[in-house]
């Protein structure tokens, strides 16, 4: 069974760009998660998908956006891009929205450089 | 708002040594904890899941407890080997659905 896979790996843009990631949970999972990962601030959580709908967002700003296909499979975009945005970006799936018994299965992640 | 704290920040032992890794919460209103793994550059490993209604759960050399009432989880790890150096990371899942991370235990075992 394939686990989440991440698309691009590695990503270098330049200030004011914009940038789209791509994630495929594992098949069955309907729920999609994204994180932002930086030695600063850890992991902090970006939003939640689930059934082509944003159930959850975390404290980021709008240039955050994110949105689900019906094959489950999610992306997520960063526009006007800053210097802070240098990241990495990981994905998780799981096989339900809801919590309890869910259990995060997560993908490779993007790393974003902003220069 | 939910805090995880994992204490240490880093780790070195000899291999062979057994080793328990610590991670507290603010608020016991989770529904699980996960424990993960991940090496440098890469994403994250599940380890360990424990649901809330649960004490503790094994797998191979790894064991997780969870004392929900008291905020804090620990992993004991057994037998450290090398292969096990990496940085172990503590993740409780609120109402919300979304996972409140640690800053991570960063292990080395040294052979």
């Amino acid at each position: 069974k394939a686990g989440v896979t991440q698309t691009p790996r590695y990503l270098i843009k330049t200030r004011g760009q914009q940038v789209t990631l791509s994630c495929s949970p594992i098949s069955g999972h309907r729920s999609v998660s994204w994180y932002q990962q930086t030695p600063g601030q850890g992991l902090q959580f970006l939003f939640e998908y689930f059934s082509e709908t944003q159930r959850n967002k975390g404290n980021f700003p709008g240039r955050f956006s994110g949105r689900q296909f019906s094959n489950s499979r999610s992306e997520m975009n960063v526009s006007t891009l800053e210097l802070g945005d240098s990241a990495l970006y990981l994905c998780a799936s799981s096989p339900f929205m809801t919590g309890g018994g869910t259990e995060a299965f997560f993908g490779q992640g993007t790393r974003l450089t902003v220069v | 708002k939910q805090e995880v704290t994992q204490i240490p920040a880093a780790l070195s032992v000899p291999e062979g040594e057994n080793l328990v890794l610590n991670c507290s919460f603010t608020d016991s209103a989770i529904y699980n904890l996960q424990w993960f793994r991940q090496d440098p550059g890469k994403g994250l490993t599940s380890l360990l899941l424990i649901q809330s209604s649960q004490r503790e759960q094994t797998s191979g050399r790894l064991n997780a407890s969870l004392d929900k009432s008291s905020g804090r989880s620990t992993l004991y790890i057994a037998a450290s080997q090398p292969g096990d150096s990496a940085t172990y990371l503590c993740a409780v899942r609120t109402g919300a659905n979304n996972l409140f991370f640690g800053t991570g235990t960063r292990l080395t075992v040294i052979p």
